[in-house]
């Protein structure tokens, strides 16, 4: 089945960019929406952002000047670079997938979720 | 942004107790709303979609209904497996907003 796995550092510079990467295996990226989803600790989630497979986006107004969310069909992966980062970007950040048909617009597969620090 | 607002932020219940929270929009948003469980230390899990559908696999106690703005999840019989914080979730326009969780334990 389809799985989601994040990557990248666990710890950033406050003022420099945050860059993660997950990576879609047992199925392809193709045909659907792809987002980021963060978790502060101990808070609620609040959704970053999305990437359809032929490359289009939409991002949270909220983040939206510091957001970038890019697409690999070729390595099967998307990625997130979150600029001049503070403290409170301090979360765990999800990937995860919107189902498609019924399921539109519902998270059906995440990752397990990557906690990044933002501290000097 | 459309706001969702759960009810109660916190909630202790006893085994075999039924269990309701809701989530009201600050709009109309039909029935594009979702339920998610998030266990500690765990991603989300989708239970409710579309308001009322039942997702594959998801114990048959667990339910939801309503449309507008106004939306009802429920637990049929609590079990000790269910403790975890309930999250609504609308995706009738962007952003994708979230509740702010109900957390649940047992009494």
């Amino acid at each position: 089945q389809v799985q989601l796995q994040e990557s990248g550092p666990g710890l950033v510079k406050p003022s420099e960019t945050l860059s993660l990467t997950c990576t879609v295996s047992g199925g392809s990226i193709s045909g659907y929406y792809w987002s980021w989803i963060r978790q502060p600790p101990g808070k609620g989630l609040e959704w970053i952002g999305y990437i359809y497979y032929i490359g289009s986006t939409s991002y949270n107004p909220s983040l939206k000047s510091r957001v970038i969310i890019s697409v690999d069909t070729s390595k099967n992966q998307f990625s997130l670079k979150l600029t001049s980062v503070t403290a409170a970007d301090t979360a765990v950040y999800y990937c995860a997938r919107e189902g498609r048909s019924a399921y539109a617009g519902a998270f059906d597969i995440w990752g397990q979720g990557t906690m990044v620090t933002v501290s000097s | 942004d459309i706001q969702m607002t759960q009810s109660p932020s916190s909630l202790s219940a006893s085994v075999g107790d039924r269990v309701t929270i809701t989530c009201q929009a600050s709009q109309d948003i039909s029935n594009y709303l979702n339920w998610y469980q998030q266990k500690p230390g765990k991603a989300p899990k989708v239970l409710i979609y579309d308001a009322s559908n039942l997702e594959t696999g998801v114990p048959s106690r667990f339910s939801g209904s309503g449309s507008g703005t106004d939306f009802t999840f429920t637990i049929n019989s609590l079990q000790p497996e269910d403790i975890a914080t309930y999250y609504c979730q609308q995706f009738d326009s962007l952003p994708y907003t979230f509740g702010q969780g109900t957390k649940l334990d047992i009494k």
